[in-house]
């Protein structure tokens, strides 16, 4: 079964430094990969997700992605963090022959921004 | 376009009743996916429905349970609660099985 691992429980920056959210990835073919944020009393806001093609893939709110297959990971980066993305990030994935097991959600990366 | 909208936001029930959970899905979107979220175990996927059918379920007892309607409005039940099924219990949608999901906001369940 596939599986998930954000190594970093939580996360602390800066205003306005750069940002990088780790999130490997356990599976044999080609992943569906997703990143989802989530703030305090909220449901999960899809930031962006790589199907195929370009590996370095572009969401909203100013952050990207880059898929490293040799590496199994897909971290997600943000140049200029603001106070507003403080918040909880997930990685997910499901296999492309349709999900049977739904989406297999990382444990999650609490982001604390320091002003 | 209105987004995935659940009801009730919070609840309070007692060990042994039970409860049901309704989620109304993105217009056009014919599945939807149920997510239970714990501290303790994060996301866990319980359940997806598409086009009235349960076409894929999670490693949940079998108290948990949902149907969806003609109209792509889903409903989950859990029977006989216990206090460990306190959680926030997520609802998404998609237009296509294996597609992008949106998700709602949430219900978010204290069993006493």
């Amino acid at each position: 079964a596939q599986s998930v691992t954000q190594p970093d429980i939580h996360i602390t920056v800066s205003e306005g430094a750069s940002l990088e959210l780790r999130c490997n990835y356990s599976y044999g073919a080609t992943p569906y990969l997703f990143w989802y944020v989530q703030s305090p009393g909220q449901g999960l806001q899809l930031l962006l997700k790589y199907f195929s093609g370009d590996t370095l893939v572009q969401g909203i709110k100013g952050f990207e992605a880059e898929f490293k297959r040799s590496q199994s990971s897909f971290n997600l980066r943000k140049p200029s963090v603001h106070w507003s993305d403080a918040a909880e990030y997930f990685c997910a994935t499901f296999n492309s022959g349709g999900g049977a097991d739904g989406l297999t959600f990382g444990k999650g990366t609490h982001l604390i921004i320091q002003p | 376009k209105a987004g995935v909208t659940q009801t009730p936001r919070y609840l309070i029930k007692t060990r042994g009743q039970q409860v049901t959970l309704s989620c109304s899905p993105i217009s056009g979107h014919r599945s939807v996916s149920w997510y239970q979220q714990t501290p303790g175990q994060g996301l866990q996927f319980l359940f997806e429905y598409f086009s009235e059918t349960q076409r894929n379920k999670g490693n949940f007892p079998g108290r948990f349970s949902g149907r969806q309607f003609s109209n792509s409005r889903s409903e989950m039940n859990v029977s006989t609660l216990e206090l460990g099924d306190s959680a926030l219990y997520l609802c998404a949608s998609s237009f296509q099985q294996a597609g992008e999901l949106f998700f709602g906001e949430g219900s978010r369940l204290t069993v006493l």
